[in-house]
């Protein structure tokens, strides 16, 4: 079955902190992958996508994504939190087919 | 350039009763999604289209239904409602361009039924 899961549906780190967002996806074909933020009572804004080309992936605010294939994900870092990070966080693949799936979300708490 | 347009913003129901969310977008996008968010739950992908005349089930179709008979619109139909579809439903598009992808959101529908 497709499934995106997200480990961790809450995760708190001190401002300055590395920050590590957990994503892995079902699938035998590399597909397309997203991470998308949602601030309180704010619609969801793309931070970064995988598309097959490098698989270091940039996005904004600092956060970058590194796609590994061999292990079916595609986490989230950011090497220093800040407090305006505080959001949360969703994973979302595109399986062949075209189907969207997104996983449940993780919430980031960012301490003084 | 109006993107995705979603319709209503917010709608009471009763138990039992029917509605239609409508959702319309400007960008000649092919594929066409709905979803529902509920707190902790992330979104949910109900129903999506790949094209106008084509659609598939998503991870959580039950009293749901849709139909595209255009590029541009993509209803959703909650025939009898209950109170477990009180929920947010976001509609969204994207190109079928490899290399975007980005998916376009509606504003969202805050439905709740009583």
């Amino acid at each position: 079955a497709q499934s995106v899961t997200q480990l961790g549906s809450h995760v708190s780190v001190s401002e300055g902190a590395l920050v590590l967002l957990r994503c892995n996806y079902s699938s035998s074909v590399p597909p397309y992958l997203f991470w998308y933020v949602q601030y309180p009572n704010q619609g969801l804004q793309l931070l970064l996508k995988y598309t097959s080309a490098a698989t270091l992936v940039k996005g904004i605010n600092g956060f970058e994504a590194e796609f590994k294939k061999s292990e079916t994900s595609f986490h989230l870092t950011k090497p220093s939190a800040h407090m305006s990070d505080a959001a949360e966080y969703f994973c979302a693949v595109i399986f062949q087919g075209g189907k969207l799936i997104f996983g449940q979300g993780t919430e980031l708490s960012v301490k003084p | 350039n109006a993107g995705v347009t979603q319709t209503p913003k917010f709608r009471i129901l009763k138990i039992g009763q029917s509605m239609t969310l409508q959702c319309t977008q400007d960008m000649n996008h092919n594929y066409m999604y709905w979803y529902r968010q509920d707190p902790g739950m992330g979104l949910k992908l109900i129903y999506y289209s790949v094209g106008a005349g084509i659609t598939d089930k998503g991870e959580v179709p039950n009293g749901y239904n849709v139909s595209r008979s255009t590029t541009e619109d993509f209803p959703l139909r909650l025939e009898l409602a209950a109170p477990s579809q009180t929920s947010v439903y976001f509609c969204a598009s994207r190109s079928g361009h490899p290399n975007t992808g980005e998916l376009f959101f509606g504003e969202g529908s805050r439905l709740t039924v009583l």
